[in-house]
């Protein structure tokens, strides 16, 4: 199905554990994002990319690692999950030059 | 970034119009202002954007003020399905860098039967 998708939708992990959350475009998009939506905050974006290989930080980029091997993923990386990283993740993704973002369904993450 | 102000949140009847304002007195003469909405449960969806001139979609009208200081974000008959976190946010349109729209708090929309 064409869209943007994320998995897992739903993930509980502890504390120091690795945690990978996926996110897949089939409109091969040019950029591509993830933001963290916690109570009281709003969306805040952690990391983007404007093309395969090419990543940059956001507002809270600390504690994540993205990549951007291929222009369809844009996974995002929790080395070492900690409590305060409990949230849900939206990733993104806008054509090059459009002005409309389109949003994943969100990721749950809960991290004891 | 150009920053907005919104009301925290805003309630309505079924099937009255609803208008949802924004402040955003340090506009630039680039800045594109994009609204996009939240469901429960769900990631945001896009709205409307306009840069001067009113603008209408299936979804909603954008009214700008004159000065481009504030804008309005109408729906024309509010429904239930139309509860949601409404955020009004600028964008450059001379950012090429593909720097991501910054989402503040939004308002929360309240409707009710």
């Amino acid at each position: 199905d064409a869209g943007i998708t994320q998995s897992p939708r739903y993930k509980i992990t502890e504390t120091g554990r690795q945690v990978t959350l996926m996110c897949h475009q089939t409109w091969s998009h040019s950029y591509m994002f993830w933001y963290r939506q916690d109570l009281g905050h709003g969306l805040r974006l952690i990391y983007y990319s404007a093309a395969a290989d090419i990543t940059d930080k956001g507002e809270v980029p600390d504690g994540y690692v993205v990549s951007r091997s291929k222009t369809e993923n844009f996974p995002l990386t929790l080395e070492s999950a900690t409590r305060s990283q409990t949230s849900v993740y939206f990733c993104a993704s806008r054509s090059s030059g459009a002005n409309v973002l389109t949003f994943g369904a969100g990721s749950r993450l809960t991290v004891l | 970034d150009a920053k907005t102000t919104q009301p925290n949140s805003m309630e309505s009847n079924e099937e009255e119009p609803v208008h949802l304002p924004c402040n955003h007195s340090t506009i630039s003469g680039t800045d594109y202002i994009h609204w996009y909405r939240q469901l429960p449960s769900q990631g945001p969806e896009y709205v409307i954007h306009g840069l001067t001139s009113n603008v209408n979609n299936r979804m909603a009208s954008l009214a700008i003020a004159e000065d481009r200081k504030s804008s309005t974000l109408i729906l024309h008959r509010a429904t239930l399905r139309d509860a949601a976190v409404y955020y009004c946010i600028l964008r450059d349109v001379s950012d090429q860098a593909g720097t991501a729209l910054i989402f503040g708090k939004g308002t929360t929309l309240s409707v009710s039967s």
